[in-house]
């Protein structure tokens, strides 16, 4: 998974608190994806977005999610007044582009707990 | 998207090759087959993909057959370091609509014994 980078790898919070989770997509790739992983579940996508614009955030909840990619700097996937469900592995995942030969390459994700 | 069946689970022996079985008989005609796989506390990561023809890269080939109804990934000669979950997934290639979410369902736990 060299390339893709996400921070922390771990994140602990206390229901109410924010969550901040972070991902610098590989050099040269301007489309970045997040998906989470609840325990014993398959990903599940959240949202994609290019540099600046969210395309399509059709599987993130429309409560306290918020993704952004900034013209500089790495992704931020924002959770607000987190809850335990919230608990989960969050992944990230980079293409160059969406064309069918170019596949989405993924971070080793954040683990997020919530007590 | 077209669904996708795999074992739930496989093993196979240090050095020998593995096969790894996929199914997907509701496949259209523009849908590559993916295939990634999960170590253990890591994100996934790209197998190989293809469309219709067997592929072949420096990880496993990927046979398809010729009603691409199925097909096998195969690992020529396992490690204890493939040990992994491998995901099976067919993409559509159209450039509209929603092709880029990839659709993860449980996969084939292959385990490799020493």
């Amino acid at each position: 998974n060299a390339g893709v980078m996400q921070n922390p790898r771990h994140l602990v919070r206390r229901r109410g608190q924010e969550a901040r989770l972070r991902c610098s997509p590989m050099k040269g790739h301007s489309h970045v994806y997040w998906y989470r992983q609840l325990p014993e579940e398959g990903l599940k996508f959240m949202v994609y977005l290019q540099k600046e614009n969210i395309i399509d955030e059709s599987g993130m909840p429309k409560e306290r999610f918020s993704a952004e990619f900034p013209k500089e700097g790495p992704s931020i996937l924002r959770i607000q007044q987190v809850v335990r469900g919230d608990s989960a592995a969050y992944f990230c995942a980079s293409s160059q582009g969406q064309g069918i030969n170019q596949p989405q390459h993924f971070g080793d994700g954040t683990r997020l707990s919530i007590l | 998207d077209a669904k996708t069946t795999q074992p739930p689970s496989m093993d196979c022996a240090e050095g020998r090759a593995a096969n790894l079985p996929c199914n997907h008989s509701t496949i259209s005609g523009n849908e590559y087959v993916y295939w990634y796989r999960q170590i253990h506390s890591q994100g996934p990561q790209y197998i190989i993909h293809g469309l219709k023809n067997n592929e072949t890269n420096e990880m496993a080939s990927l046979i398809i057959t010729e009603d691409r109804k199925s097909s096998t990934l195969i690992l020529p000669h396992a490690t204890l370091r493939d040990t992994a979950v491998y995901y099976c997934i067919v993409r559509v290639v159209s450039s509209g609509g929603s092709n880029y979410k990839l659709t993860f369902g449980k996969g084939t736990l292959l385990t490799v014994n020493p």
